[in-house]
């Protein structure tokens, strides 16, 4: 079985300030891990995804996330925010076993201030 | 048009009553997904099918069902509503191959139970 934490519910920022919002999962196999962004009314998207390869992953928006086998990490980080990425930020696991079934952490709520 | 439409986009009911909740998408994916979001929680899946005759159930599926009527049509019904399905209720889409974890996300369906 899977599990994800996501350690802060709530993060506010002021604007062009950095940004990390961490997540640790669980898992007994290899995972895949990714980040999705939710904007207020709308559904999910992808910011990035960590398949193989390099641990540092860039996304969309000028977000990156770095994977930490070690510490079962995948914190997610991004060096000046602005007002647009007032949103809720879910990171997610898979095992790639069965489809793409997707375990996600409970949330965190990131709002950025002028 | 969005490519994964969900209707109705909220709905208010009352106990007891059958609901249901419908998901159409015009990515061509064969894989879809109802999944539920609750605050704290995050989103935990409910059903998910991987063509018109496999359908499986989730982490959560009790008090629901599905239906799926085509490629691109996945209903959620819940036959008998309670008060602690008030929830954001997601339809998503994936790919068979590649594009490992990409799942595409409808806007969602407030429900709530009274």
């Amino acid at each position: 079985a899977q599990s994800v934490t996501q350690l802060d519910s709530q993060v506010p920022v002021f604007e062009e300030a950095p940004v990390e919002l961490r997540c640790n999962y669980s898992s007994s196999v290899s995972v895949y891990l990714f980040w999705y962004v939710q904007y207020p009314n709308q559904g999910l998207q992808l910011l990035l995804k960590y398949l193989s390869g390099s641990t540092l992953v860039k996304g969309i928006n000028g977000f990156e996330a770095e994977f930490n086998k070690s510490q079962t990490s995948f914190h997610l980080r991004k060096p000046s925010v602005h007002i647009s990425d007032t949103a809720e930020y879910f990171c997610a696991v898979s095992d790639g076993a069965a489809g793409n079934k997707l375990t996600f952490g409970g949330g965190t709520r990131v709002l950025v201030k002028p | 048009d969005a490519d994964v439409t969900q209707t109705p986009r909220n709905r208010i009911t009352k106990t007891g009553k059958r609901i249901m909740l419908e998901c159409s998408q015009t990515k061509g994916h064969d894989r879809m997904y109802w999944y539920r979001q609750d605050p704290g929680l995050g989103l935990r899946l409910i059903y998910y099918s991987f063509d018109v005759k496999d359908i499986n159930k989730g982490e959560i599926s009790d008090g629901y069902s599905v239906s799926r009527q085509a490629q691109a049509k996945f209903s959620l019904s819940l036959e008998s509503a309670i008060p602690n399905q008030t929830a954001l209720y997601f339809c998503a889409t994936s790919e068979v191959t590649g594009g490992i974890g990409e799942l595409f996300f409808g806007e969602g369906s407030r429900l709530t139970v009274l």
